[in-house]
């Protein structure tokens, strides 16, 4: 059964860059069937999509968060990361990380999620 | 980019039907997901592709779209499906971007 897991600090300060890694514990991050990404929950809010990436590096990020954000894969690592600059309040969240599975309309979609890491920006 | 409406609360007793709604401009054209999200725990994917249920997803759950609207039902609700249910779509206005719903807070009592 595969599993996710998010890893990386707690507690950042603002205007700083925060980092996770999500470790994938089978070899499913190296195959063309998947994208892997990030969604983040703020306490007591719902769920926001942040971005996507694929085995080979290709990356697609929200919008609203594309100028902040960076992600990257390492396959033979079995991880891919998220960093998120110049953090602020806004960005206090469970992060959750996730595999996620084309349909025949081209919708990514979460199929399977890590159990989350809640992330703190304060000083 | 667009948005995903659902009500932000649906009150059921136990064994009755709970249906939630979900309303999107991609939905014609593109699948919705349903996931459920018990209160401190991750997500969980419970309906895809419009109708389809995964492996251990109880019968109870189903789904279904017409037009511009998505809909997950419960039949016969238990206590257990007390939780926050979220719709999944694409952003009609970016294809590459994907977006949830705003949550529906589903109360069995």
């Amino acid at each position: 059964q595969l599993q996710l897991l998010e890893s990386g600090p707690g507690l950042v300060k603002p205007s700083e860059t925060l980092s996770l890694t999500c470790s994938v514990s089978d070899d499913s991050i190296t195959t063309i069937n998947y994208y892997w990404g990030w969604i983040r929950q703020p306490p007591g809010k719902g769920l926001e999509w942040i971005g996507r990436i694929y085995f080979d590096g290709r990356t697609f990020y929200n919008p609203s968060l594309k100028s902040r954000l960076t992600m990257s894969v390492d396959t033979s690592k079995g991880q891919f990361s998220l960093n998120l600059s110049s953090v602020t309040a806004a960005d206090t969240a469970v992060y959750y990380c996730a595999r996620l599975s084309p349909d025949g309309q081209l919708v990514w979609a979460p199929h399977f999620w890590g159990q989350g890491i809640l992330v703190t920006v304060s000083s | 980019s667009s948005e995903l409406t659902q009500p932000p609360s649906v009150s059921v007793s136990p064994g009755q039907t709970a249906r939630i709604t979900c309303s999107g401009d991609a939905l014609p054209k593109k699948y919705a997901y349903w996931y459920q999200q018990k209160s401190g725990q991750a997500p969980v994917l419970v309906i895809y592709e419009d109708d389809k249920r995964p492996s251990g997803i109880p019968e109870r759950f189903s789904g279904s779209s017409s037009g511009t609207v998505a809909s997950l039902t419960i039949s016969g609700a238990q206590v257990e499906d007390e939780a926050d249910y979220y719709c999944y779509s694409t952003d009609s206005s970016d294809e590459q971007n994907f977006i949830f719903g705003p949550g529906t807070k589903v109360t069995v009592l």
